[in-house]
């Protein structure tokens, strides 16, 4: 069974600051897929970047990037010039394949990102 | 545009008494449909998925269930609430295409008294 493991239960980072988020999954498949989701104080789940394993070239989305590691099966999200707005719970999620138990979302524990202004 | 309608956003009920949670989504058809639970403000737990009319997938053992009268529609159900059913419900699509994100509703509140 595929699992996501996000090691760092809190992160704290200065405003305008870059900051990592790690982010690591288990899996034997070769194809899938990877989200970042932000979660708000308001508990909406906001899509930040998304990754297919099958490209080599790292996701960006404006301030967020990500470090794809596909053989140390490694996903950290970077959130560069931090903003007040960024702080947040962040997931890490793992996609399986549309076919394959409905391309379910499987997601790690978070990591909660406070800004320090 | 598609949009996911979920409600209410919170609610209180006694232990023993039925619930249902109810999702809608709009402006697409024959979306992939989920419900996910969160507990404590960490993370989600994946409880049924829909890929169709009345085709629903469980992923966990528990006291609830799900259906899907229509394909837009979605449905979370209990007999009797356990205290243990309290949590944050979230529901959510997709597109049947392998790249394509869950987009979530707003969520529910549920405290079992």
């Amino acid at each position: 069974a595929q699992t996501v493991t996000q090691s760092q239960p809190e992160m704290s980072v200065q405003e305008a600051e870059t900051v990592t988020l790690s982010c690591t999954y288990d899996t034997s498949e070769s194809d899938y897929y990877l989200f970042w989701y932000k979660q708000p104080p308001s508990r909406q789940m906001i899509l930040v970047i998304r990754q297919e394993a099958y490209k080599q070239q790292n996701a960006t989305e404006n301030r967020f990037s990500v470090n794809f590691q596909k053989a140390a099966k490694s996903f950290s999200l970077k959130i560069s010039d931090s903003q007040l707005g960024d702080a947040a719970m962040y997931f890490c999620a793992y996609r399986r394949k549309i076919y394959n138990q409905g391309g379910k979302l499987i997601f790690g524990q978070g990591t909660e990102l406070s800004v320090k202004p | 545009s598609q949009t996911i309608h979920q409600w209410p956003a919170t609610l209180v009920q006694p232990v023993g008494s039925p619930l249902s949670l109810e999702c809608t989504v709009e402006g697409t058809s024959n979306p992939n449909l989920y419900w996910y639970r969160q507990a404590a403000g960490r993370g989600l737990q994946l409880l049924f998925y829909s890929v169709g009319i009345g085709q629903i997938s469980s992923e966990v053992p528990q006291n609830l269930s799900a259906s899907r009268p229509q394909d837009r529609q979605f449905i979370l159900s209990s007999k009797k609430l356990l205290l243990s059913d309290s949590g944050f419900y979230l529901c959510a699509w997709s597109v049947r295409r392998d790249n394509s994100p869950l987009h979530f509703g707003n969520g529910t509140r549920l405290t079992v008294t």
